[in-house]
């Protein structure tokens, strides 16, 4: 079945970019999303790609997709204390399968 | 405001008690998932169901069990056959299957810890 890797942890200062990553195994997923969770919380979307596309910008967050190596990245640019967080990628292909989740930790 | 509302938040049970968590959404979607957290595991998904009076076993359902009889309500009980239940439980809910769009709403999540 499909198989979704994040490395555990990422730490930061505050004002550099983060950059998280995932790589997945099923090269058929149609859409691939970045989801975030707060301590605590339940999960947020934050953005998603479709998988005929390279790039997708959204204010601070950039997502990368690379097709031909089955690996997605989110960068968020000024990483601010409150980016700190979870943050999960998922891919679509019959079902939703998330991967295992970053922690973000954003130091001053 | 809509939205999708779990209880209780925090929840203490006794080894051979079973226990339901609530799950309730007024959002008017037709598709509703149980996941379970664990540290360092991320999201796996116990039950799903699309429609009313219908839902399938996700990826961990042993010792699990749910309900679906109002399009509303997806309460999930942990039963005591669960052998390791002490974890984050987070509820769901999307427009219509995952597969589609994948945007899932999730509830703020219960915690369910076995003493």
């Amino acid at each position: 079945g499909e198989d979704v890797e994040q490395s555990l942890f990422l730490s930061v200062r505050e004002g550099d970019s983060s950059v998280i990553n995932c790589t997945y195994t099923d090269s058929s997923s149609t859409y691939l999303y970045w989801y975030k969770q707060e301590p605590g919380a339940g999960l947020q979307l934050l953005t998603y790609i479709f998988s005929n596309m390279d790039m997708k910008q959204d204010q601070r967050l950039t997502v990368l997709l690379n097709k031909k190596d089955k690996h997605l990245s989110l960068r968020i640019a000024d990483t601010q204390t409150g980016d700190s967080a979870i943050y999960f990628c998922a891919v679509s292909t019959d079902k939703l399968i998330f991967g295992t989740g970053t922690r973000l930790q954003v130091f001053p | 405001d809509g939205g999708i509302t779990q209880s209780p938040k925090y929840l203490f049970r006794k080894e051979g008690q079973n226990v339901t968590l609530s799950c309730e959404q007024n959002l008017n979607h037709d598709a509703m998932y149980w996941y379970r957290q664990d540290p360092g595991q991320g999201l796996r998904l116990i039950y799903y169901s699309q429609i009313v009076n219908d839902f399938q076993k996700g990826d961990i359902a042993e010792g699990y069990s749910v309900s679906r009889e109002k399009k509303e309500s997806f309460p999930l009980t942990v039963t005591s056959a669960q052998k390791n239940p002490t974890a984050f439980y987070l509820c769901a809910s999307s427009i219509e299957g995952a597969k589609n769009t994948g945007e899932l709403f999730f509830g703020e999540g219960s915690r369910l810890t076995v003493l």
